[in-house]
């Protein structure tokens, strides 16, 4: 089967940096994605890795290690509007195409 | 303004009603899925299609029917056989990039009355 982990909340604060997790055990398994996604609104691309090692792109940094089934998205100096949900999903190759297996979400809150 | 439009934002379903869910894009993207969000939870894939008049089945595709007869349009049927259907639907589609990367419509919000 297909499993996602990632802790379901965590709290830091305003100007910090803070590292999200996320462990996956799947078959089929071609690239790690995060999605940021606000209450009540649709879920927006933040990273792809499908290589080993750190992708860089602002403020926002994702890291994979297909060997560990293990990938982080890290948060640099941490806004008000980062409070968030981030999701950690799988990108599967089956004989029916491409498909995303998501975790249940890290719930982020930044606070003053 | 090229994007995914989803229709309409809220959508109250009595006892026993099939009700429809509308989803169009005009990003000129092959694939097409729709997940289901509960609250506090990951989404979960219901249907998804990679060509017109061809859809595959999902993790949870037991009580929705969906339809590809364009390929910028994939609605959603949720039927009455889907005995707890209240939950936040997204509709997503990908192109050809390298990545294959999703791109998600603003969401239906279903509530049984």
């Amino acid at each position: 089967g297909q499993n996602i982990d990632q802790p379901t909340e965590m709290t830091a604060t305003e100007g910090a940096i803070v590292q999200i997790n996320c462990t996956y055990q799947t078959s089929g398994f071609n690239g790690l994605f995060w999605y940021q996604q606000h209450a009540g609104e649709a879920p927006t691309f933040l990273s792809y890795n499908v290589l080993d090692g750190l992708e860089e792109k602002g403020r926002f940094s994702s890291f994979l290690s297909r060997s560990k089934g293990y990938s982080y998205l890290l948060l640099k100096e941490l806004q008000m509007k980062d409070s968030a949900s981030y999701l950690c999903a799988a990108h599967i190759l089956t004989g029916g195409g491409n498909k995303l297996t998501f975790g249940t979400g890290t719930q982020l809150k930044v606070e003053l | 303004d090229g994007g995914i439009t989803q229709s309409p934002k809220y959508l109250f379903r009595k006892e026993g009603q099939n009700v429809t869910l509308s989803c169009e894009q005009n990003l000129n993207h092959d694939a097409m899925y729709w997940y289901r969000q509960d609250p506090g939870q990951g989404l979960r894939l219901i249907y998804y299609s990679q060509i017109v008049n061809d859809f595959q089945k999902g993790d949870i595709a037991e009580g929705y029917s969906v339809s590809r007869e364009k390929k910028e349009s994939f609605p959603l049927t949720v039927t009455s056989a889907q005995k707890n259907p209240t939950a936040f639907y997204l509709c997503a589609s990908s192109g050809r990039d390298r990545f294959g990367t999703q791109y998600f419509g603003p969401g239906t919000r279903l509530l049984v009355l």
